[in-house]
Order: C-alpha cells, then sequence, then structure tokens
C-alpha cells in the first residue's frame, strides 16, 4: 500500500520568512495530493490540494509543488504569520488516502 | 452545502466500559465515511472507512468495530475500552465515485480512558 513520508517533523520560522513542508510517497498510482491544517484540539481542514495532471498550484501565500517522476510534493508558505502556527498533513491517495506523520509549524513573532 | 456532526465533543470512560460514537453527515448521498484515532501529537491513523449502509472495511484490527446503519450514519463502537484507546477520534466524509476527493473532518471526540 501506499507510504507516505513528511519532513520536517517541526519547523520554526521567524514571522514573514517562508516555510516549506516536503512529502515523499511511494505509490506511483496515487494521483491526488491533498494538504491539511490542524490547529491545536480542532479538526484537520484542507488548505490546498493538487492533482497529478498539475505541477504547481498556488492560492495566495501557499502553493504546492508536485513532482511525479521523483514521487514527492511539497507546501510552501509565505510571509508566514502567528495564525500559520498550526500542524500540517500531507496525504497521498488513488483511490485511498494516507497521510503523512505531520509536522508541527511554529511561527515565532 | 455539506455538513459532518461527531458526538460528544467528550468523553471520559473508565477502563472496561463500553463506546458509541456518532457520526452523521448532512447535504449529500452515499458519501464515503471515515474513522481515524490521533493520538496526542501524533498522526491520522485510519480506523475504518465505508463506501455504503453495511459496508465496513478495518484497516487496524483491535477492539474497536464500527457500523453504518443509515446511509450517512457511522458509528464507531467497543464492548471494552483499553487504556490505549484514549486519543483524538475524528470522523470524515468524502464524495463517492468522482475520482479522488478530499475528506472533510468532523470537529472529533476527544476520548480519555481512566
Amino acid at each position: 500500500g501506499e507510504n507516505v513520508e513528511q519532513h520536517p517533523s517541526t519547523l520554526s520560522v521567524q514571522e514573514g520568512d517562508s516555510a516549506v513542508i516536503k512529502c515523499t510517497y511511494s505509490d506511483s498510482a496515487s494521483n491526488y495530493f491533498p494538504w491539511y491544517k490542524q490547529e491545536l484540539g480542532k479538526r484537520p481542514q484542507l488548505i490546498i490540494d493538487i492533482r497529478s495532471n498539475v505541477g504547481e498550484k498556488k492560492d495566495q501565500r501557499i502553493a504546492v509543488t508536485l513532482n511525479k517522476t521523483a514521487k514527492h510534493f511539497s507546501l510552501h508558505i509565505t510571509e508566514t504569520q502567528p495564525e500559520d502556527s498550526a500542524v500540517y498533513f500531507c496525504a497521498a491517495s488513488r483511490g485511498d488516502m494516507r497521510f503523512g506523520a505531520g509536522t508541527r509549524l511554529t511561527v515565532k513573532p | 452545502s455539506q455538513t459532518i456532526h461527531q458526538w460528544p465533543a467528550t468523553l471520559v470512560q473508565p477502563v472496561g466500559s463500553p463506546l458509541s460514537l456518532e457520526c452523521t453527515v448532512e447535504g449529500t448521498s452515499n458519501p464515503n465515511l471515515y474513522w481515524y484515532r490521533q493520538a496526542a501529537g501524533r498522526g491520522l491513523q485510519l480506523l475504518f472507512y465505508s463506501v455504503g449502509i453495511g459496508q465496513i472495511s478495518s484497516e487496524v484490527p483491535q477492539n474497536l468495530s464500527a457500523s453504518r446503519p443509515q446511509d450517512r450514519q457511522f458509528i464507531l463502537s467497543s464492548k471494552k475500552l483499553l487504556l490505549s484507546d484514549s486519543g483524538f477520534y475524528l470522523c470524515a466524509w468524502s464524495v463517492p465515485g468522482q475520482g479522488n476527493q478530499p475528506q472533510h473532518f468532523g470537529d472529533g471526540t476527544r476520548l480519555s480512558i481512566l
């Protein structure tokens, strides 16, 4: 089955800096890659997703890139703000979604 | 629009007691339904998923079970809780039959076993 690895497990940046979280997946048939943000004690919420026919997608300060050949995808957050502090999960799916272990992002004011 | 409801929000149970967590989805028909567990500070562990009434697939063998008595109702149960069952339980739904779609999570149930 699919195996998703996510790095780093923790990330601390200064407000205004960029943050990058990387994920690799094992199943080349995976074709859908969502990213979720989970604030403390709350439910994971979808923030952006990308499908395998697209290499990059942007939504304001967040972007996701996908390299199908290398089987990795990344989340980029620019101009980080304290409210970006949360745990971020990547996932890969070809019908059955598998999640990475999460990255705890801390943005210091 | 679609909404997902989970209850209770928090639950404290003694070891060996039974469990029933309920999840319902509104605004869609025949959703795919999922139960996840999240230990403190950890990732999402898929426990069960269902593609239709009475159809349950188990990902991890353990003392939990799931049932789907109605199209938009998903129940997580246990006959005897263990200390290791503590965690944050999340129900999620996704649109069926349209290729890969995002999963949408409920607000979760925080379960503490004493």
